[in-house]
């Protein structure tokens, strides 16, 4: 099966910093990621997509990279709230409706 | 916004019995997902349809069936309820471009 890591289990960030988040992926054919945030007894809630043509894309607060050289992606989210206390992972999609997720970062922000 | 709808958030039920857990999408999806998330093994498919009547097995289907009778509605079957089936499920639909969207989640205790 295909292997979706994530490099730091559990980020604590300052209030107001910045927070990044980090994903490896392991089929370099994966054409499509989604990051997903999942508050505590929730359901995951999609955040922001990128498709492998691009390498960066903005959306409210936060930015999605994409480094197909090294399968890499990461989530970065700007100035971090308490609200943003979660757990993040990423999906690589190698192929239509075809999911494999990580395990997860739990965030926590202090104030 | 894309709606996926649980019928419960929490669940108990003996061993033995069975259970459904009911899911409904308002966005006229093609797909849908039944997922179990347990800590330290992350999201793992049970079964995903692809149509109405259809339905394919996903990593962990033993224990588990489901149906399909309407496009908006999977459900998830328990024919005989186990305590190792306790875990959170998570039904999910994913749009033309292979964006997946969750609901909120049922917690299933088995005593």
């Amino acid at each position: 099966g295909e292997s979706v890591g994530l490099h730091l289990p559990t980020l604590s960030v300052q209030e107001g910093d910045n927070s990044i988040i980090n994903c490896a992926y392991s089929n370099s054919a994966s054409d499509y990621f989604i990051w997903y945030k999942q508050e505590s007894g929730k359901g995951p809630q999609f955040i922001i997509d990128i498709r492998s043509n691009m390498d960066k894309r903005q959306g409210q607060r936060v930015t999605v990279l994409l480094n197909k050289t090294v399968k890499h992606l990461s989530l970065q989210i700007a100035a971090t709230q308490p609200g943003d206390s979660a757990v993040y992972f990423c999906a690589e999609i190698p192929a239509l409706n075809k999911f494999y997720f990580g395990s997860g970062t739990k965030l926590n922000v202090k104030p | 916004d894309v709606k996926v709808t649980q019928s419960s958030r929490y669940l108990v039920k003996r061993t033995g019995e069975k259970v459904f857990l009911e899911c409904v999408q308002d966005m006229d999806h093609e797909n849908m997902f039944w997922y179990r998330q347990d800590p330290g093994l992350g999201l793992r498919l049970i079964y995903f349809s692809y149509d109405v009547k259809m339905k394919e097995k996903g990593d962990i289907p033993e224990g588990y069936s489901v149906s399909r009778e309407k496009k908006e509605r999977f459900s998830l079957i328990l024919e005989s309820a186990s305590t190792n089936q306790t875990s959170m499920y998570l039904c999910a639909s994913s749009s033309p471009r292979g964006k997946l969207f969750f609901g909120s989640g049922t917690q299933l205790s088995v005593l």
